[in-house]
């Protein structure tokens, strides 16, 4: 298994860009979670899934939106990017909530810069 | 909302010792759990808790769910340079309640 894939690993956008970060992953969790980290600041949850069809907004949802048309797909969209968007993007997984939904399975990142 | 607070946001130790970190809260939790981020990587679980009062080993790391729930310690004993990275607590309310993540401590192990 591959786990969370994400793509691509660095982009620099510049203000007013749109972009899409990609997110898969290939182990048939139902629940799927965007994450920004910004240095000292932990992780902050930006929208999440619990399966196909069904998405709802987290703790920093605004100047993004997502989709989650399948169970391995959860794209991010950035519409017009902005310098505050400057970050690391993290997807994970899990299976659904509670004890077991705890163990969340995370991608390599997405270095995003908006300049 | 509730926040988990971990200070100081970094530790340098010396290869070999061993190291205590702490996650507090003004809010009690239900769960607590601790990942381990390396550089450049996507965090990942190292200890999750359940229940007030336990305490639990994974290899050379043990953590407890602190007695009043809103708190959990996290001992990393004889350190090695692999040990480096961003430790971050996390904790749920209920069960169905998402996660929340403390800001994390920078861990430097020095050989």
């Amino acid at each position: 298994n591959a786990g969370v894939t994400q793509t691509p690993k660095f982009r620099i956008l510049k203000i007013g860009q749109s972009m899409t970060l990609q997110c898969t992953q290939d182990m048939n969790h139902n629940y799927m979670y965007w994450y920004r980290q910004d240095p000292g600041m932990g992780l902050k949850l930006i929208y999440y899934s619990v399966g196909a069809g069904i998405t709802d907004k987290g703790e920093v949802p605004n100047g993004y939106n997502v989709s989650r048309s399948t169970t391995e797909d959860f794209p991010l969209r950035l519409e017009l990017a902005a310098p505050s968007q400057t970050s690391v993007y993290f997807c994970a997984s899990s299976y659904p909530g509670g004890n077991r939904g705890d163990t969340q399975y995370f991608g390599p990142g997405t270095r995003l810069t908006v300049l | 909302g509730q926040q988990l607070n971990q200070s100081p946001q970094s530790m340098f130790i010396q290869e070999g010792e061993d190291v205590s970190m702490n996650c507090t809260s003004s809010s009690i939790f239900n769960t607590w759990l601790w990942y381990k981020q390396d550089p450049g990587e996507g965090p990942v679980l190292l200890i999750a808790l359940y229940k007030a009062g336990e305490l639990t080993s994974n290899g050379r790391l043990t953590a407890q769910f602190g007695i009043t729930r809103k708190d959990s310690f996290l001992n990393i004993s004889a350190s090695i340079p692999s040990d480096v990275g961003i430790y971050f607590c996390a904790g749920r309310t209920g069960a169905n309640s998402k996660l929340t993540f403390g800001k994390g401590i920078t861990l430097s192990v020095r050989p």
